[in-house]
């Protein structure tokens, strides 16, 4: 199946300070989306990417699709203590307006601030 | 316009039992996934469905695993002859018949004794 590797595993950062995590894939993906789950619940859709080079913002967080089509990268900028969760890259190889289907998932990055 | 549900949250079974997990998309949405995820994993991908239809269940085990999606009611994951190894949390997302953008339930944490 398709490898997502996710990076880093952990960050500890201080409030305020910006964070950005990567996820690499070994084959070309079509859409690339963001999640951030808290402990005890389901994933949450941060941003969901659909172009290659494409560039999206969400309040402080910005995500880009790779130009490569194997890459994606999330900056979380200016952070706060309730950033703290674990944020998951996910990917789907299926071209937009056909038909849907499964994601993979990277491992994970599991993020700490401290006030 | 209420999210996905899933119920029960937390089930625990004993070896051999069975486990039925429910979910219930989001309205509007046509299409529902179920992933597997374990302590300090990302999520795997099981089994896709639409009304009636199985479209993909390449992620789902061949035996004592099984999913539906009927015209009416919620999609449910059937675990038969539950082992401990099923323990996980499993999660249910829903999608629009026009983006791949899931969106998920809170989860379902099956403990097997």
């Amino acid at each position: 199946g398709q490898q997502l590797n996710q990076s880093p595993q952990s960050m500890f950062i201080q409030e305020g300070e910006d964070v950005s995590m990567n996820c690499t894939s070994s084959s070309i993906f079509n859409t690339w989306l963001w999640y951030k789950q808290d402990p005890g619940e389901g994933p949450v859709l941060l941003i969901a990417l659909y172009k290659a080079g494409e560039l999206t913002s969400n309040g402080r967080l910005t995500a880009q699709f790779g130009i490569t089509r194997k890459d994606s990268f999330l900056n979380i900028s200016a952070s706060i203590p309730s950033d703290v969760g674990i944020y998951f890259c996910a990917g789907q190889n299926k071209p937009r307006g056909s038909t849907l289907g499964r994601l993979y998932f990277g491992r994970g990055t599991q993020l700490t601030v401290w006030p | 316009n209420a999210g996905v549900m899933q119920n029960p949250r937390h089930l625990v079974r004993r070896r051999g039992q069975e486990a039925r997990l429910r979910c219930s998309p989001m309205k509007g949405h046509s299409h529902v996934y179920w992933y597997r995820q374990l302590p300090e994993e990302g999520l795997k991908f099981m089994v896709y469905l639409q009304k009636e239809n199985i479209i993909d269940e390449s992620g789902m085990p061949k035996e004592r695993f099984s999913a539906e999606f009927p015209k009416e009611g919620p999609s449910i994951l059937r675990i038969q002859q539950v082992v401990r190894g099923d323990s996980a949390a499993y999660f249910c997302a829903s999608s629009p018949p026009d983006r791949n953008e899931q969106f998920f339930g809170p989860g379902t944490r099956l403990t097997v004794l």
